[in-house]
């Protein structure tokens, strides 16, 4: 267990719907992250939060839409999916803790996989 | 933007053998390089990682090396076991930490028995 929870585990959405993915982590830890992973390709970070606040967006499209309420909690609410958006999708936490060396591991839920028919 | 590529994609090898998985980053200032493991229906976990100011790490059956004048770093595992199969990813960072990790594409990794 890395301390970081992700639900559902499994989701099957057909392309008109509206669903969220929830990520939860209780380990003091102040930057959550959002990432893709496709079958063979690299991990694709889409969103970052530092302190609640949004510091990037990957030229996501909007259809993704993340939600931070918390330093603990980190949301993705999707709507219209296209079936090239069904992957495995990542939440990390990372303990910020300024710049350097505190920061060198990032810490992962084990994913929500998604599939968009 | 930095851009990392992982080879090879899939390596066998028997159980008691080495593996190698190397990496090549393109931006020289580039100074992290973590290493994570995924397994089967699990998220990446870190299990070794080098900054730019060190040439080799070791952690028991686990090493990196790090070439900064040719910019690839490789992961070494030693004495290989069934447990380490899984899929492996390297990635790299200028900003000295997790922050801003670019991955490479994964190498499933399978230790015969």
């Amino acid at each position: 267990e890395t301390g970081v929870t992700q639900t559902p585990r499994h989701l099957v959405m057909g392309m008109t719907n509206k669903k969220s993915l929830k990520c939860e982590q209780h380990l003091g830890h102040n930057a959550m992250y959002w990432y893709k992973q496709s079958a063979k390709k690299p991990l694709e970070l889409m969103f970052v939060y530092n302190f609640k606040e949004q510091t990037e967006n990957n030229s996501v499209p909007s259809r993704f839409s993340p939600e931070c309420p918390n330093s603990s909690h980190l949301f993705l609410h999707l709507h219209t999916l296209q079936p090239e958006d069904s992957a495995l999708y990542l939440c990390a936490s990372i303990p910020f803790k300024g710049t350097g060396a505190q920061n060198t591991e990032a810490f992962f839920g084990q994913g929500t996989r998604l599939t968009v028919v | 933007g930095e851009n990392v590529e992982q080879h090879p994609s899939t390596l066998s090898v028997q159980e008691g053998d080495s593996a190698v998985i190397k990496c090549t980053y393109s931006d020289s200032a580039s100074n992290y390089f973590p290493w994570y493991k995924q397994e089967l229906g699990k998220g990446p976990q870190l299990i070794i990682d080098i900054r730019s100011n060190v040439g080799e790490k070791k952690d028991q059956r686990i090493a990196v090396t790090l070439n900064k004048t040719a910019k690839h770093f490789s992961l070494h595992i030693t004495e290989t076991q069934p447990e380490d199969s899984a899929v492996y990813f390297c990635a790299a960072s200028d900003s000295g930490s997790a922050r801003q990790l670019t991955f490479g594409s994964g190498t499933q990794l399978t230790v015969l028995p």
